[in-house]
């Protein structure tokens, strides 16, 4: 069973276009969620770790601003707009349980972006 | 600048070999260094993660060790199988919580021939 699922799988983004994705958590004993980006041939970076329902975070990088949502214990989104032309960014999430050597961390299969 | 560095970047070893994979890192503090493997088109999947000052662990063919003072991790495959063909990626975390910034590598490639 998969841990992580998350929607779309991959979009084709029209440039000036926002884009909004979810990542949804199957057991909520998972409560910490992040979003990480990754650019072509370039290493995994991240982005935002939320905790809680209404917890909110806006971060602006080279090449997107991004805003992370955690809209319920199960549920965390990413809207990432005012991305570059031509960029291929790979966006996933992860649920982790912290505790020592029994720390844990799942990621979902990510999404693919593509800006036009 | 690149705080954590793995080497090789990619590596061919036969069916049943052994193989080592190396971490070297520069993030301060270091509280935290966890292996994930990696397969095309998938998530990230944890393989171990490692805590102490000198510490070692053990998950079925996959044993790490990590070397805080050298800042230095190694990744042991045993037994090599066609499966175990994918990237592994070394990845330091700076806090002992989720609230800390979480340091990649760019990863191993790892190909496993029959």
């Amino acid at each position: 069973v998969t841990l992580l699922e998350q929607n779309p799988r991959w979009r084709l983004v029209p440039r000036g276009q926002a884009v909004n994705l979810r990542c949804i958590l199957k057991n909520s004993q998972y409560p910490w969620m992040s979003w990480y980006q990754q650019d072509l041939q370039k290493q995994l970076q991240w982005l935002f770790t939320l905790r809680s329902p209404g917890d909110k975070e806006v971060k602006s990088l080279p090449g997107a601003d991004y805003l992370a949502t955690r809209v319920t214990d199960t549920e965390l989104r990413l809207q990432v707009a005012n991305m570059s032309q031509g960029r291929t960014l790979y966006c996933t999430c992860s649920a982790d349980a912290w505790g020592g050597h029994q720390d844990t961390q799942y990621f979902g299969p990510g999404t693919r972006l593509l800006v036009l | 600048k690149t705080q954590v560095e793995q080497s090789p970047q990619s590596l061919v070893v036969r069916q049943g070999e052994n193989c080592v994979l190396q971490c070297n890192y520069s993030v301060t503090p270091d509280n935290h260094l966890r292996w994930f493997k990696q397969d095309t088109g998938k998530g990230l999947v944890s393989l171990t993660v490692l805590v102490d000052q000198k510490d070692k662990t053990s998950n079925g063919r996959y044993s790490a060790t990590l070397d805080k003072d050298a800042k230095h991790s190694t990744l042991h495959i045993t037994a090599t199988l066609l499966d175990d063909t994918a990237t592994y990626i070394c990845v330091v975390g700076d806090r002992g919580s989720a609230l800390g910034r979480l340091h990649f590598g760019a990863g191993t490639q790892l190909i496993v021939i029959p």
